[in-house]
């Protein structure tokens, strides 16, 4: 079944600090997109990344930057140099099995990133 | 331009109300979803309509109907509201569905405390 895994439930950086947010994934398709969002404290969802499998090159995008390995089933995400307004929950994201052509998402649990000042 | 919209943002009601929550998304997508997150922030999806047709119904008590009465509109009518009601509602819309997953895009959400 398909299933994403943040076993990281709260993280707490100071600003300036680097952080990794961790994703792990099963899935048994051969094929398919992972996501991340961010939820700020004001309540928003905000897609920030969309993957596809078959590029395992890191994507990088200003501080925020994404590793992918497909070999450990893990889409992790790396903010260098943090700040306070990066201060939000994550979340990392699925689609359902091939089989299910429906758009489904599949959520993991959820980090909460707290960055002080 | 707000890209999917939801009204409204704040909903306070009384246990056994029927009240209903709407969604408009201006970015001519097929898709469109309700989601629910609990207090743990824990998100699940609870309905999906491609081109005004349901095809997503996950287990969701037959008190929740969504409505989509076209492709940029997808209504959620919650009747006899129930103290485990009260969450976040969020609204999104996709291009369309495919096997590997399309981006959602999300409204702002609906805080619906039930008291």
């Amino acid at each position: 079944a398909q299933k994403v895994t943040q076993a990281q439930t709260e993280i707490s950086v100071v600003e300036k600090e680097d952080v990794t947010l961790d994703c792990v994934y099963e899935t048994r398709d051969t094929t398919y997109y992972l996501f991340w969002y961010k939820q700020p404290p004001s309540g928003e969802l905000v897609f920030l990344i969309r993957r596809n499998s078959f590029d395992e090159q890191n994507e990088i995008s200003g501080r925020y930057s994404w590793n992918f390995q497909k070999s450990t089933s893990s889409f992790n995400f790396t903010i260098t140099a943090s700040q306070v307004v990066d201060s939000a929950v994550y979340f990392c994201a699925l689609p359902t099995a091939f089989s299910s052509n429906t758009g489904k998402l599949i959520f993991g649990q959820g980090t909460t990133l707290q960055v002080k000042p | 331009d707000t890209a999917v919209s939801q009204t409204p943002k704040y909903l306070v009601t009384q246990m056994g109300n029927d009240k209903s929550i709407k969604c408009e998304q201006n970015l001519g997508h097929d898709t469109m979803y309700w989601y629910k997150q609990d207090s743990k922030k824990f998100l699940k999806i609870m309905f999906s309509y491609n081109n005004k047709e349901l095809i997503i119904n996950e287990t969701v008590p037959n008190r929740f109907s969504p409505k989509s009465p076209d492709k940029a509109h997808l209504n959620l009518h919650i009747n006899s509201l129930e103290l485990g009601d009260s969450a976040v509602y969020f609204c999104a819309s996709s291009p369309g569905t495919s096997l590997r997953g399309e981006t959602q895009y999300f409204g702002p959400g609906t805080r619906l405390l039930v008291l």
